[in-house]
C-alpha cells in the first residue's frame, strides 16, 4: 500500500544546531515528494519539491532534502536551526506523477530553544 | 495573485447552526480542495475540484457536510448543523494540476469553533 510516514511529531533542537526531520514513502514506482512549512496560525506553504530531477533539492530558508531511492526516503535537513524556524513541517507524496492527489505526512512539530 | 482567499478566518458558533466557509481560489488553478485539520487526525483531505466539478469526495465526515463550486473563481464548504467535534481549522487549496508539480497553494484557513 502507498503511505508517507513522518517519525517524530515533535522535535526539539537548539538555536544553531543540525535541523533533520524525517519522511518515508512506500510506493512501488518513483513518487513526486515534497515538504511544506506550517507557521503558527497560517496555512501550509511550499518550501521544496522532488520531481525526478537532481536528487538534492534546496528550498527556500536554506533548507534542503534527498531523495533516496533505495531508502524510500526524503529527509528534510537545515544545518543551522534559527528560531524563526519553529513551525509545523510536513511531508507530502503525489504517487502517480501529475495524476495522483498529494498525501500528506501526520506533520513533525519544530521546536527551536534559545 | 492575491493567493487564495478564504473568510471568514474566525468562525464562533453554537451547536446546531449553519456554518458557511467561502474560498477563492487562485485564477487559472483548475483544481481545488478542502482540508481540514485538528490535533487529532491531522491534515485530512475533505473534497476536491476539477474544473468546479466535484471528483471525490469519500473524506466528507457525513452528510452534515456540502461543498459546492458554482464557478472557476468561488468554492464553499457548509456544515448543517454543526457540532462541537466540527472544531477546526479548515483550509483551502488551488493547484494547477492534481499531482502538482507546481504545489498545491493554502489559503490561511478558517478557524471554526463549536460551542
Amino acid at each position: 500500500a502507498q503511505s508517507v510516514t513522518q517519525l517524530g511529531s515533535h522535535v526539539s533542537v537548539s538555536e544553531g544546531a543540525l535541523v533533520l526531520l524525517r519522511c518515508n514513502y512506500s510506493s512501488s514506482v518513483p513518487p513526486y515528494l515534497f515538504w511544506y512549512v506550517q507557521y503558527p496560525n497560517q496555512g501550509l506553504q511550499l518550501l521544496l519539491k522532488y520531481t525526478s530531477a537532481a536528487t538534492l533539492v534546496k528550498g527556500i530558508n536554506g533548507f534542503e532534502a534527498e531523495f533516496k531511492k533505495s531508502e524510500t526516503s526524503f529527509h528534510l535537513t537545515k544545518p543551522s536551526a534559527h528560531m524563526s524556524d519553529a513551525a509545523e513541517y510536513f511531508c507530502a507524496v503525489s504517487f502517480s506523477g501529475n495524476t495522483g492527489k498529494l498525501i500528506f505526512g501526520q506533520g513533525t512539530t519544530l521546536q527551536v530553544k534559545p | 495573485d492575491a493567493g487564495v482567499i478564504q473568510s471568514p478566518r474566525h468562525e464562533v458558533t453554537e451547536m446546531g447552526q449553519e456554518v458557511t466557509l467561502r474560498c477563492k481560489p487562485i485564477s487559472g488553478h483548475d483544481y481545488l480542495f478542502w482540508y481540514r485539520q485538528t490535533m487529532m487526525r491531522g491534515l485530512e483531505l475533505l473534497i476536491y475540484f476539477n474544473n468546479n466539478v466535484p471528483i471525490d469526495d469519500s473524506g466528507m465526515p457525513e452528510d452534515r457536510f456540502s461543498a459546492k463550486m458554482p464557478n472557476a473563481s468561488f468554492s464553499t464548504l457548509k456544515i448543517q448543523p454543526s457540532e462541537p467535534r466540527d472544531s477546526a481549522v479548515y483550509f483551502c487549496a488551488s493547484s494547477q494540476n492534481i499531482g502538482s508539480v507546481y504545489g498545491y497553494t493554502f489559503g490561511s484557513g478558517t478557524r471554526l469553533t463549536v460551542v
